[in-house]
């Protein structure tokens, strides 16, 4: 594997469900992040990890928790999520934070999200 | 209220034409733009990026235009092709900031006709 990868590609669950979507890296980044694609809407920034250290929480809402084990992998769990939740959930992955912010970020495929 | 704005949802351009793929944005501490390209089923790809400092760069066929005074860039694709059809998004960032964090636009869906 190369680059960013995403699993599961698609995922459909209840509102009652706790699902797991897992990204990881073979680039040999430091920083990865989770972005939100509503329809009709811009790619939006959730949550930053550097170094597995979260730096950024876009104000996204406790039923979604990441988790960052080690620079090469970035969780989202999921769990009691809103039909409104439903979206393209993209990872993606820098060389680091101290380049001043203008470090390159290469994204996964994505995870296309639906909450019945 | 959207910071990055891409006014085009589509654009359609014949092969071996000069594409122009536009951009505008409200924060005048933005320093840092970059244009994504994204292929359905794919993630978006970085394609070409300017620092505030400059007003033109050049990739190939891929030059990147800004106009600090105007709040707007461009993205010139000449001569376009049809492998370049996909979806453009512009992003923006405070290249001081700590987290990297990007603001994206609503991207423009290009088709290049053969």
């Amino acid at each position: 594997e190369t680059g960013v990868t995403q699993t599961p590609r698609h995922l459909v669950m209840g509102m009652t469900n706790k699902k797991s979507l897992k990204c990881e890296q073979h680039l040999g980044h430091n920083a990865m992040y989770w972005y939100k694609q509503s329809a009709k809407k811009p790619l939006e920034l959730m949550f930053v990890y550097n170094f597995k250290e979260q730096t950024e929480n876009n104000s996204v809402p406790s039923r979604f928790s990441p988790e960052c084990p080690n620079s090469s992998h970035l969780f989202l769990h999921l769990h009691t999520l809103q039909p409104e939740d439903s979206a393209l959930y993209l990872c993606a992955s820098s060389q680091d934070l101290t380049s001043g912010g203008t470090d390159t970020q290469y994204f996964g495929p994505g995870t296309r999200l639906t909450v019945l | 209220d959207q910071q990055v704005k891409q006014n085009s949802p589509s654009l359609s351009v014949q092969e071996g034409r000069i594409s122009i793929l536009n951009c505008d944005y409200t924060n005048s501490m933005f320093d840092y733009f970059l244009w994504y390209k994204k292929y359905p089923a794919e993630g978006p790809t970085f394609l070409i990026s300017i620092s505030s400092i400059k007003d033109k760069n050049e990739d190939g066929r891929f030059t990147v235009f800004l106009n600090k005074s105007a709040k707007h860039l461009s993205l010139h694709i000449v001569p376009s092709q049809p492998g370049d059809s996909a979806v453009y998004f512009c992003a923006a960032s405070e290249g001081g900031g700590a987290t990297n964090k990007l603001i994206f636009g609503t991207g423009t869906l290009l088709a290049v006709q053969p």
